[in-house]
């Protein structure tokens, strides 16, 4: 089957240590996406890649930190920088950057002990 | 002014009622426009896209107007499992592509 997986499904993290969440799709998309959504509010943009190789910064960057090396695959970081990791981590994909419909994996959530 | 704004809720509404919800974004770049379902600590799924012409699926209706730069999502006879929150999502062309996505609105359906 066709989609976009995220893991681990809940994630917890030490006070100082860096994190990774994994995002892997096989809908051969070029464009990747990481959102992070607090209670009660929208999805924020983190950081995208329009194509391998390249990824471009959010609305909310700081504290965390991607990388493209495959078409399948955009991890992302959870670094100590970031102070309130606590959140709903959202992987998406899109087959260009260019006004097409993004398709969800079934998320990440990460807690803080 | 937040770029995408939708009334929060949440709508309270019985079976078989019909209730709509708005969708206002600010910016005039802004070239698609969809609606999403997310439930409960699951992730958002397209419900479908938004046209000019305004469009249709089953018992959800859809429209668009670039005038008053809204969106709108009309749910008839709801059912116990529409029960969700909806996001207004647009994308806007400013050079390079943004995709907003509104806060959602909560809707609870009830026997």
């Amino acid at each position: 089957d066709g989609g976009i997986t995220q893991s681990p499904k809940y994630l917890f993290r030490k006070e100082g240590q860096n994190v990774t969440l994994s995002c892997e799709q096989n809908l051969n998309h070029d464009a990747m996406y990481w959102y992070r959504q607090d209670p009660g509010q929208g999805l924020r943009l983190i950081y995208y890649s329009q194509i391998v190789n390249d990824f471009q910064k959010g609305d909310i960057a700081e504290g965390y930190s991607v990388s493209r090396e495959k078409k399948e695959s955009f991890p992302l970081t959870v670094t100590s920088a970031q102070k309130n990791p606590t959140a709903f981590y959202l992987c998406a994909s899109s087959i260009t950057a260019a006004q097409e419909t993004q398709y969800f994996g079934p998320g990440t959530r990460l807690l803080v002990l | 002014r937040k770029e995408v704004e939708q009334d929060p809720g949440p709508f309270n509404v019985p079976e078989g009622a019909t209730v709509a919800f708005n969708c206002t974004y600010s910016n005039s770049a802004s070239q698609s426009f969809f609606w999403y379902r997310q439930d409960c600590r699951k992730e958002p799924k397209l419900l479908m896209s938004v046209y000019s012409s305004g469009n249709e699926d089953g018992r959800f209706t859809a429209q668009l107007n670039r005038a008053s730069q809204y969106i709108s999502l009309l749910i008839r006879d709801s059912k116990l499992s529409d029960s969700a929150t909806y996001l207004c999502v647009v994308i806007l062309n400013t050079g390079g592509f943004k995709t907003i996505f509104g806060a959602g609105t909560r809707l609870f359906v009830k026997a």
